[in-house]
């Protein structure tokens, strides 16, 4: 079936520094989401992305859509402590099911 | 406000009994997920339904079962069956895959 590989699978950052992460698929994507869980609670969508080299922003969030169709980016800047948590990709194939794929995670932890 | 219920927050039960968690959701959705959140694994799909009295098995539905009599409600239940049961499970619901899932805030189960 269809998997996600998202990277890093954790990151430890200084607050004010840029995080960079990323999902790759196997096969096409016909949307794209980023999700962030912050402990004890259940994801919530940050940005959906619809389209090809899609560049889409969310205050200090940006995500790309993959020109390949295959992956997807999420920038976050100048990260603050209320960041950590785990963020999620998430894709839909658009095929006979169409249940969203996600991805593993990527813990991020901010020290202030 | 619309939103999405699982109850209750904590859960803990023996071994070998039957536990049964809730989900309700008053946004009107047609399709509701259930999903168990390992650490480091990331979301697992157990079952889904796309409409009342339908539903599907997800890739870890073994040990588990649901139903939905209901729009609003698709409650799980975690049965003996289930070999290693203790997990943070997530339920969802959805509109346009397309357009994400929304999640609940989530049950931890404990088996001792």
């Amino acid at each position: 079936g269809q998997q996600l590989n998202q990277s890093p699978q954790s990151m430890f950052i200084q607050e004010g520094e840029d995080v960079s992460m990323n999902c790759t698929s196997s096969s096409i994507f016909n949307t794209w989401l980023w999700y962030k869980q912050d402990p004890g609670e259940g994801p919530v969508l940050l940005i959906a992305l619809y389209k090809a080299g899609e560049l889409t922003s969310n205050g200090r969030l940006t995500a790309q859509f993959g020109i390949t169709r295959k992956d997807s980016f999420l920038n976050i800047s100048a990260s603050i402590p209320s960041d950590v948590g785990i963020y999620f990709c998430a894709g839909q194939g658009g095929g006979s099911q169409g249940n969203l794929i996600f991805g593993k995670g990527t813990k991020l932890s901010v020290k202030p | 406000d619309g939103g999405i219920t699982q109850s209750p927050k904590y859960l803990f039960r023996k071994e070998g009994q039957n536990v049964t968690l809730s989900c309700e959701q008053n946004l009107n959705h047609d399709a509701m997920y259930w999903y168990r959140q390992d650490p480091g694994q990331g979301l697992r799909l157990i079952y889904y339904s796309q409409i009342v009295n339908d539903f599907q098995k997800g890739d870890i539905a073994e040990g588990y079962s649901v139903s939905r009599e209901k729009k609003e409600s698709f409650p799980l239940t975690v049965t003996s069956a289930q070999k290693n049961p203790t997990a943070f499970y997530l339920c969802a619901s959805s509109i346009d895959r397309r357009a994400g899932y929304t999640f609940g805030s989530g049950t931890r189960l404990t088996v001792v």
